[in-house]
């Protein structure tokens, strides 16, 4: 069966550190992955998606970036966090089987 | 630009009761469209809509779309306090092999005894 992994799940970082959350998927190949950040009260917003190795499309401008190294890992980074980078962020891929789309467990960033 | 708003923003209802959410939608080439759950972490997958007028039901939820008039309800009937949670209504647009997920900000849903 298809599980998606994401880590750390709670995270408390200054402001312009670096970031980097990493998303692995097992028991699928070539999957579509995603980056979504839900701020405080808000719905889930779409920063990456990618439809295969070394394929990254961005939707938001921001100073975040992702990555993706191997086909089952999505890493999300940034060189120097904001204070507005604080949210939630959850990895998912979309599944072809009708079932839509699988989300991570989630990360919650805070930027202090 | 796609959109998707949902309605009310929070309820409060007491156990017993009945919920009717609503999710209101624009989206370029839509495709289907989701309700998720979402308690502490991430949302779970509750249905996937994408013909009008029928309805699919899972023990005490139901959900059924409308595409001429673009919206789609999630109703919740006899209510329990493990329904409290963020519902999220998603519409999935797009063509080709490119899905473009659209997302509302949700509705709160807090279940009392």
């Amino acid at each position: 069966s298809q599980t998606i992994h994401q880590w750390p799940a709670t995270l408390v970082q200054p402001v312009g550190s670096p970031l980097s959350l990493e998303c692995t998927v097992e028991g699928t190949s070539n999957p579509n992955l995603y980056w979504y950040r839900q701020a405080a009260g808000r719905g889930l917003q779409l920063l990456f998606y990618s439809v295969g190795i070394g394929q990254i499309s961005s939707e938001v401008p921001q100073n975040l970036s992702a990555s993706r190294p191997q086909d089952r890992q999505f890493i999300l980074s940034s060189k120097k966090l904001l204070l507005s980078d604080s949210g939630f962020y959850l990895c998912a891929w979309r599944s072809d089987r009708g079932y839509g789309y699988t989300f991570g467990s989630g990360t919650r960033l805070t930027v202090v | 630009e796609d959109k998707v708003v949902q309605s009310p923003l929070s309820l409060v209802v007491h156990e017993g009761d009945t919920v009717t959410l609503n999710c209101s939608y624009e989206v370029t080439n839509f495709r289907s469209l989701l309700w998720y759950k979402q308690e502490k972490k991430a949302p779970t997958f509750l249905f996937m809509l994408t013909s009008s007028g029928i309805e699919k039901k899972s023990g005490r939820l139901s959900s059924i779309l409308d595409k001429k008039e673009l919206f789609s309800i999630l109703n919740i009937t006899a209510t329990q306090t493990g329904d409290s949670a963020i519902y999220l209504c998603a519409v999935v647009g797009g063509s080709g092999g490119y899905q473009k997920v659209t997302f509302g900000t949700g509705t709160k849903l807090q279940v009392i005894p």
